[in-house]
């Protein structure tokens, strides 16, 4: 296990399209974040499962945003209908238990065009 | 509102100088404060966490709930410390939910 895996790491995407992004968390931890970081920003959050439950999700995640983990181990993040103000930087992170920190994965980082 | 400052988005020092990095932070209980870092080319990473009272890579940082900071010090920065420096603020709800500062960039010229 090399820790956090995203996929792909690079999106370049036109107006209007859809967009998925997968995330492969440490096999262990049960609980995966969505993270989106902006330039000059923090990462700000999105949604949290744990396990294939998803207990949380921000305001930032409109009803274009939709995010699955099935079976508990694997994520993936989808994006309908891109916009421009989609482009960012989106970040997977997974942990064991909520005080541990997290390990985050590379990003996908993707743009609007 | 749960909210984290870092007032500075550049700091530049001199190899061997004193560092700190200031939090400020918007809570009204108690928060489980930490500082992740992020190299050049690297992934974000954990530095430190407030629970576990540790030294990281010679960094330290104090809970201050009087004044809601948690700053991040090191006594004598080297070049490696050159990095982006995230404080995150975690509330003890039990989803782990982070809420980060802007970050701050830390310069050290040698």
């Amino acid at each position: 296990d090399t820790g956090v895996s995203q996929d792909p790491r690079h999106k370049i995407t036109k107006r209007g399209q859809n967009v998925t992004f997968r995330c492969d968390p440490i096999s262990e931890h049960n609980r995966l974040y969505w993270y989106r970081q902006t330039l000059g920003q923090g990462p700000e959050f999105l949604t949290y499962f744990q396990n294939e439950a998803q207990l949380e999700k921000s305001r930032l995640l409109s009803d274009r945003f939709s995010a699955e983990r099935p079976k508990g181990s694997f994520s993936t993040l989808e994006i309908q209908r891109t916009e421009q103000g989609d482009s960012a930087m989106y970040l997977c992170a997974s942990s064991l238990s909520g005080t541990d920190g997290y390990t985050f994965g590379s990003g996908t980082r993707l743009t609007v065009v | 509102a749960q909210r984290v400052t870092q007032p500075e988005k550049l700091l530049s020092v001199f190899k061997g100088a004193p560092v700190e990095l200031k939090c400020n932070y918007s809570y009204s209980g108690s928060p489980e404060l930490f500082w992740y870092v992020q190299y050049s080319r690297q992934r974000l990473q954990l530095l430190l966490r407030h629970i576990s009272r540790e030294s990281i890579k010679g960094f330290t940082a104090d809970l201050n709930k009087g004044e809601t900071s948690f700053h991040l010090k090191k006594p004598f920065a080297q070049e490696e410390d050159s990095a982006m420096y995230y404080c995150a603020l975690s509330a003890p709800s039990n989803t782990g939910k982070l809420i980060f500062g802007q970050g701050t960039t830390l310069q050290v010229k040698p």
